[in-house]
């Protein structure tokens, strides 16, 4: 089945920017979605279409896709950012959604 | 506005079948270009894709959760239903319904399901 895959963990000092990379074969093909979530929270839409970002997002979260990776940026990480954050996209055939394991942003 | 809430029971026992209802505000499940999705999210873990039905009605499933799923639409009521059947403790999650259409995709707040005898 297919996969995306992601780094389990990314840490950054406040202030600085931070990179969470996500990849899979179909991304080339298929729009990705990022989203933040806190304990006890539901998911909040990020970016959706790679880099679109829904009104009321802030502007320091930003998307990007090359190749087969996208990437979810936070610029000027602050310490509320600290969150799980899951890619979604679907396989080539655009058939089957996916999630990635989720990467835990650390601000230190 | 849209805005899905999913609804359902708190508790299910083992090997009892579970179903689960998104009601869906502010767009029409007759739209053309729009599908609802199930996911779910076991306690401190990560998300999981479980099914998709697409406008059209055409649906899909996890790979790994196939035989035990099945989802369905009733446009009139603005209603996605999923069933599960024969659940196990390992089923106990917080379970999302999401639409995704053209623009960006909503969410529903998610309900807590615990399998307990």
């Amino acid at each position: 089945s297919y996969e995306l895959t992601q780094p389990p963990s990314v840490s950054v000092s406040p202030g600085q920017t931070a990179r969470i990379t996500c990849s899979g074969d179909a991304l080339p093909k298929q729009y990705a979605y990022w989203y933040q979530q806190k304990p006890g929270q539901a998911p909040l839409l990020l970016i959706y279409k790679d880099t679109e970002r829904p009104s009321g997002i802030p502007e320091r979260f930003s998307g990007s896709s090359s190749g087969t990776t996208v990437t979810l940026t936070i610029s000027g990480v602050q310490a509320e950012d600290e969150a799980d954050y899951y890619c979604q996209s679907a396989d080539r055939s655009g058939t089957y959604l996916v999630f990635g394991g989720g990467t835990e942003l650390t601000v230190l | 506005q849209v805005t899905l809430k999913e609804s359902g029971p708190v508790v299910v026992k083992p090997t009892e079948t579970l179903t689960l209802t998104c009601t869906v505000s502010g767009f029409s499940l007759s739209n053309a270009t729009m599908g609802v999705s199930w996911i779910r999210q076991p306690p401190g873990k990560a998300l999981e894709w479980l099914a998709h039905i697409f406008s059209n009605d055409v649906k899909s499933y996890s790979t790994s959760l196939k035989s035990r799923l099945s989802v369905s639409k009733d446009t009139s009521k603005s209603q996605v239903v999923l069933t599960m059947t024969n659940v196990d403790s390992v089923d106990t999650a917080t379970y999302y319904c999401a639409l995704f259409g053209q623009g960006a995709p909503h969410w529903g707040q998610g309900t807590l399901v615990t399998v307990s005898s």
